[in-house]
């Protein structure tokens, strides 16, 4: 299986909102409604950020949402704070019953 | 409180096997829920490993399939992982996770593996 595609690196002003994409195949995010992501801060496990989609668990600020469209899905912050700076990785379940991640995105905020 | 926390040997020696531990505390295995492993290289990014449900039904990554091998004991809440054969690709930091729906909620904190000699 083939990893997710994310762009490696992307960068904001506080404030302002950004959105990170994760584009698959019609055999994984396109195909299920199974997307999450996860937020990983330098020297610790990653965290739960948005999962089936475009469900928040409890307790992540609702200034984070998830969207797909296609084969693509969508992490959008919006108004960017300096404690989102970190890696944000999204993965999907796939049509062999396996789990599959993206590459990651360092998010810089300026 | 529900708690995963991993253990095993942090080097390993090249074409030997490496053998982590989860163990769950505050949460009955035999309850529900898929229990995963994830690693991560040094300055990488996430890897898959494979996932094992309380039943024993398991599902690996093809990429590492013919060397992976995850097994259960809800006696021990605890779930293994087994990685035959390894190099020093292998280098990571391995977690152990709980998923539900393809989601890994909960991870433990991680475990630094480094495969030399």
């Amino acid at each position: 299986q083939s990893a997710l595609t994310q762009p490696a690196s992307e960068s904001g002003s506080p404030g302002q909102p950004i959105t990170i994409s994760c584009t698959g195949t019609s055999s994984d995010v396109g195909g299920y409604n199974y997307v999450s992501w996860y937020q990983q801060h330098p020297g610790k496990a990653p965290k739960l950020m948005i999962y089936d989609v475009s469900n928040r668990p409890s307790g992540v600020s609702n200034r984070f949402s998830g969207s797909k469209s296609g084969n693509t899905a969508s992490l959008t912050i919006s108004g960017l704070q300096a404690e989102d700076e970190a890696d944000y990785y999204c993965s999907s379940y796939t049509s062999s019953n396996t789990v599959v991640f993206g590459g990651g995105t360092k998010l810089t905020v300026l | 409180q529900v708690q995963l926390q991993e253990s095993g040997p942090g080097l390993v020696k090249p074409s030997e096997t490496l053998s982590l531990t989860c163990a769950v505390s505050g949460y009955s295995i035999s309850s529900g829920y898929y229990w995963g492993w994830i690693r991560q290289p040094p300055g990488k990014g996430l890897e898959w490993i494979g996932r094992i449900y309380h039943s024993g039904s398991t599902y690996y990554n093809p990429s590492l399939k013919s060397r992976v091998t995850i097994s259960v004991d809800t006696s021990k809440k605890q779930f293994s992982l087994n990685l035959r054969s390894v190099t020093a690709a292998d280098t990571a930091v391995y977690f152990c996770a709980r998923e539900r729906e393809s989601a890994y909620a909960l991870w433990g904190q991680g475990i630094l593996v480094t495969v030399s000699s």
